[in-house]
């Protein structure tokens, strides 16, 4: 299973909206409505940001939002934060019952 | 509050085999899976596998299958994960995670804190 792809790095200012994107094929992204995002900081676990394609789990600020369009996962995050600098990860469920994981963007707050 | 505490860091030799542990607490063990995921030091998230606590079914990433077990043990509310014949690749952090509700569905909601593994001579 070849894992999801995305963009190395994705950088706006505070306040401006940026958007990851990942792209995968029928057999995962486009097969299934179970696309999440997690945010992770440097030495800490992974976050779960959105499930499902675009439900945010409670807590999870509505600055973060999700989207699907064929093969291809999209998270937008609006009204940029300096906390919002992290990396973050797309997944999927695989035909094969499997997990995969995208590569990882890295957001940068200028 | 629903808690996943791993056990501790672990330097083994290659060849070697290496078995972490996750303890839950906070919820019904078995109504969840728990899914493991590892990471390269500098690299992104590998999804390793799942296993369903209410049975021990289990599944495997294809290129970890016959090196990998997942086990559990509900009376102790405790899932682990063990890897054998070690290589310096296996050098990584390795998550537990809850997953969803009676699917296998790879979303993770609550993570442990994760336990480094270190394979070195």
């Amino acid at each position: 299973q070849s894992a999801l792809t995305q963009p190395a790095s994705v950088s706006g200012s505070p306040g401006q909206s940026i958007t990851i994107s990942c792209t995968g094929t029928s057999s995962d992204v486009g097969g299934y409505n179970f696309v999440s995002w997690y945010q992770q900081h440097p030495g800490k676990a992974p976050k779960l940001m959105i499930y499902d394609v675009s439900n945010r789990p409670s807590g999870v600020s509505n600055r973060f939002s999700g989207s699907k369009s064929a093969n291809t996962a999209s998270l937008t995050i609006s009204g940029l934060q300096a906390e919002d600098e992290a990396d973050y990860y797309c997944s999927s469920f695989t035909s094969s019952s499997t997990g995969v994981f995208g590569g990882g963007t890295k957001v940068t707050v200028l | 509050q629903v808690q996943l505490v791993q056990s501790g860091a672990e330097v083994r030799k290659p060849g070697a085999s290496v078995k972490v542990s996750c303890k839950a607490s906070g919820y019904t063990f078995s109504d969840y899976y728990i899914h493991w995921v590892r990471q390269a030091p500098g690299q992104g998230l590998e999804w390793m596998g799942w296993i369903n606590p209410n049975g021990g079914a289990t599944h495997y990433a294809q290129k970890l299958q016959g090196r990998v077990a997942m086990t559990r043990d509900t009376s102790i509310n405790t899932a682990y994960m063990e890897i054998n014949r070690l290589t310096s690749d296996d050098t990584a952090l390795y998550f537990c995670a809850r997953g969803k509700r009676w699917l296998q569905i790879p979303t993770c909601d609550y993570w442990g804190q994760g336990a480094l593994v270190t394979v070195s001579s």
